[in-house]
């Protein structure tokens, strides 16, 4: 089953807006990453969260990772059009498996 | 570098029919895997292979065959084509199984 479920699962911003999205998931894990996923391609790594760190920043991306909560959240600042697409979480546990959830659908509107 | 490449594209069955996926990574990855994409539920796992003559099952394996003969290659084969396998596959590849996976461009399949 799913491990990840993303919230909300659509969102649309203006261009020079900031996104957020949030990740849930149910059971331990060793990291979490998230992945961009443009209409019709593959999915495309953004950025890998270790269980034990808190928060990690990559250009304008942010990622916060709470275990206790069982949460995440991904932070586009700065919005582009270019950044319409959808976006993963997917968490990786002992079975070394990732397991993704359903997706956030982002527009982003110039 | 042409990364993981999946072929076909798209591909249109009948209810009945085989057919195989084709996946090929020129990364040396040892970790591949296939997924299934639905509207509404995130990607699924369908089996996976740690190296070449190793493969496991997925979250979702039932009506698929994998197999491992070598590095780079990891078809998937549908035995007889259901319309419930009309779903967007993706291979995807890493070294040492993770944590960052290589996904390809995926294959549209719709099931007649």
């Amino acid at each position: 089953s799913q491990q990840g479920e993303e919230d909300p699962q659509a969102l649309s911003i203006q261009e020079g807006e900031n996104a957020t999205m949030n990740c849930s998931y149910k059971t331990s894990i060793n990291n979490l990453q998230w992945y961009r996923q443009n209409s019709g391609r593959g999915l495309v790594h953004l950025i890998l969260i270790r269980s034990n760190e808190r928060e990690k920043h990559s250009g304008r991306l942010r990622v916060t990772l709470d275990t206790s909560k069982k949460s995440s959240s991904l932070l586009i600042t700065a919005s582009r059009a270019a950044d319409t697409a959808s976006y993963f979480c997917a968490t990786d546990a002992d079975d070394n498996d990732m397991r993704f959830g359903a997706g956030t659908r982002l527009t982003v509107k110039p | 570098n042409a990364g993981v490449t999946q072929t076909p594209k798209f591909q249109v069955l009948k209810t009945g029919q085989s057919m195989t996926l084709q996946c090929a990574q020129d990364m040396n990855h040892e970790y591949m895997s296939w997924y299934r994409q639905d509207p509404g539920m995130g990607l699924r796992l369908i089996h996976y292979s740690v190296g070449a003559g190793i493969t496991d099952q997925g979250e979702v394996p039932n009506g698929y065959n994998v197999s491992r003969s070598t590095t780079e290659d990891f078809p998937l084969r549908l035995l007889s084509a259901a319309p419930s396998q009309t779903s967007v596959y993706f291979c995807a590849s890493s070294y040492g199984g993770g944590p960052e996976a290589f996904f390809g461009q995926g294959t549209r399949l719709t099931v007649v």
